[in-house]
């Protein structure tokens, strides 16, 4: 089975500054997909950046960047410029590319708190 | 494009008692999915549908949760007898078949005393 380590449980950063949130995780599979969600109070799950594995180009979205290490098995988040609306809980998923009769449900970190601080 | 429906928004209930949980995906997706957060966790998946068939289900508590997805359309999830450990968000997502975007409710809270 996958597992997905987020080890910051907290994360504050000023209103315009970068900050990283880390990711590792751990497969014995070599296709797959990783995700960083956004989850605001609201509690629905907004999806911010995904990675396939098969690609060696870390993926960008605006602000959004990822720094995929599949030897590594680590995927992190940085967020540059960030804004008051940033603040929210991350979450780091994995999803399976190989599993049998297309079983493919996320399975997520614990989360990061997000502060952004004006 | 209207978003993936959830009700109720918030549940309470005491132990012991039953409770049902309401999902309307968005429309065309085939693939519906139920998830189970517990505070300062992440989702859980508990079953995945496509249309109406059960893909995965090998985390869902089968003596006390059922799902069904009727028509392969509305999905609902019940918990029968409810447990104290049951109180969670139980979030509900949807996609299109295969590695596309999944996505979710707003989910419903529910508080088991």
């Amino acid at each position: 089975a996958q597992t997905v380590t987020q080890s910051q449980p907290e994360m504050s950063v000023q209103e315009a500054e970068t900050v990283t949130l880390s990711c590792t995780y751990d497969t014995s599979e070599s296709d797959y997909y990783l995700f960083w969600y956004k989850q605001p109070p609201s509690r629905q799950m907004i999806l911010v950046i995904r990675q396939e594995a098969y690609k060696q180009q870390n993926a960008t979205e605006n602000r959004f960047s990822v720094n995929f290490q599949k030897a590594a098995k680590s995927f992190s988040l940085k967020i540059s410029d960030s804004q008051l609306g940033d603040a929210a809980m991350y979450f780091c998923a994995y999803r399976s590319a190989m599993a049998g009769g297309g079983a493919d449900g996320l399975t997520f970190g614990k989360g990061t708190h997000l502060i952004i601080q004006p | 494009e209207a978003g993936v429906a959830q009700s109720p928004r918030y549940k309470i209930i005491e132990k012991r008692q039953s409770v049902a949980f309401w999902c309307n995906p968005i429309s065309g997706h085939a693939t519906l999915y139920w998830y189970q957060q517990i505070l300062g966790q992440g989702p859980k998946l508990l079953i995945q549908f496509q249309n109406n068939g059960v893909v995965d289900d090998s985390q869902l508590p089968k003596d006390r949760f059922s799902a069904e997805r009727l028509k392969g359309v509305d999905s609902t999830l019940k918990i029968q007898p409810a447990k104290l450990e049951d109180s969670a968000v139980y979030l509900c997502a949807s996609s299109l078949v295969g590695p596309t975007e999944a996505f979710f409710g707003q989910g419903t809270r529910l508080t088991v005393v």
